[in-house]
């Protein structure tokens, strides 16, 4: 059963504390993305990968980091630094920027 | 400055009528344009893709056109269905690098 799956769907920060965010597909895709869902905003690009051991920075990229060790594994952290981390996070992956497939989101909320 | 526009307003509409969602934009030159679909706290499925030489795409009963002169696309379902109400993102690729850039999304209810 091929997909992306984001784990956990629902998640608590505490102040100064620093979280990951799991994304894992078995789709093969090379690109994999993190994007951050406000209320009334669109999807706004934090982090993208374009290969194994690559990423590089989106819009919204400070106060977060990610890694790229396996092709099917690209997870965040949501460090201290970010502010107001409340948000939904997608995270997807494609073959080309022409389809994306999205996870089912990870809802991240402050304590 | 570069801004894509749904329709923030829920659109309500009776079932078996056509839904039409738009979506605006300016100050980009966008290769194609995406629709998905997004449900309460699940991530957007993709629909359809339109490129900028393409006026209009077909699936089932969805219908995407783009005016590139208007700087507009048009998205229609026909014959709607309660289980169609959802909310519906359009997402542009601008430029070279086909980044893509996402609308805030326009709600649909469709009533029984």
């Amino acid at each position: 059963d091929g997909g992306i799956t984001q784990s956990p769907k629902y998640l608590f920060r505490k102040e100064g504390q620093n979280v990951t965010l799991s994304c894992e597909q078995n789709l093969n895709h090379d690109a994999m993305y993190w994007y951050r869902q406000d209320p009334g905003q669109g999807l706004r690009l934090i982090y993208y990968s374009q290969i194994v051991n690559d990423f590089q920075k989106g819009d919204i990229a400070e106060g977060y980091s990610v890694s790229r060790e396996k092709k099917e594994s690209f997870p965040l952290t949501v460090t201290s630094a970010q502010k107001n981390p409340t948000a939904f996070y997608l995270c997807a992956s494609s073959i080309s920027p022409e389809k994306l497939f999205f996870g089912s989101g990870t809802q991240l909320s402050v304590l | 400055s570069q801004k894509i526009e749904q329709n923030s307003e829920a659109l309500n509409i009776q079932e078996g009528k056509t839904a039409t969602l738009t979506c605006n934009y300016t100050n980009y030159s966008p290769a194609y344009l995406q629709w998905y679909r997004q449900d309460p706290g699940r991530g957007p499925v993709f629909l359809l893709l339109i490129r900028e030489n393409e006026k209009e795409k077909r699936k089932e009963r969805l219908k995407v056109t783009f005016d590139t002169t208007l700087k507009q696309s048009l998205f229609h379902i026909t014959a709607s269905q309660p289980a169609d109400s959802a909310t519906y993102l359009c997402a542009l690729a601008h430029g070279a690098t086909n980044k893509l850039i996402f609308g805030t999304g326009t709600l649909l209810a469709v009533q029984p």
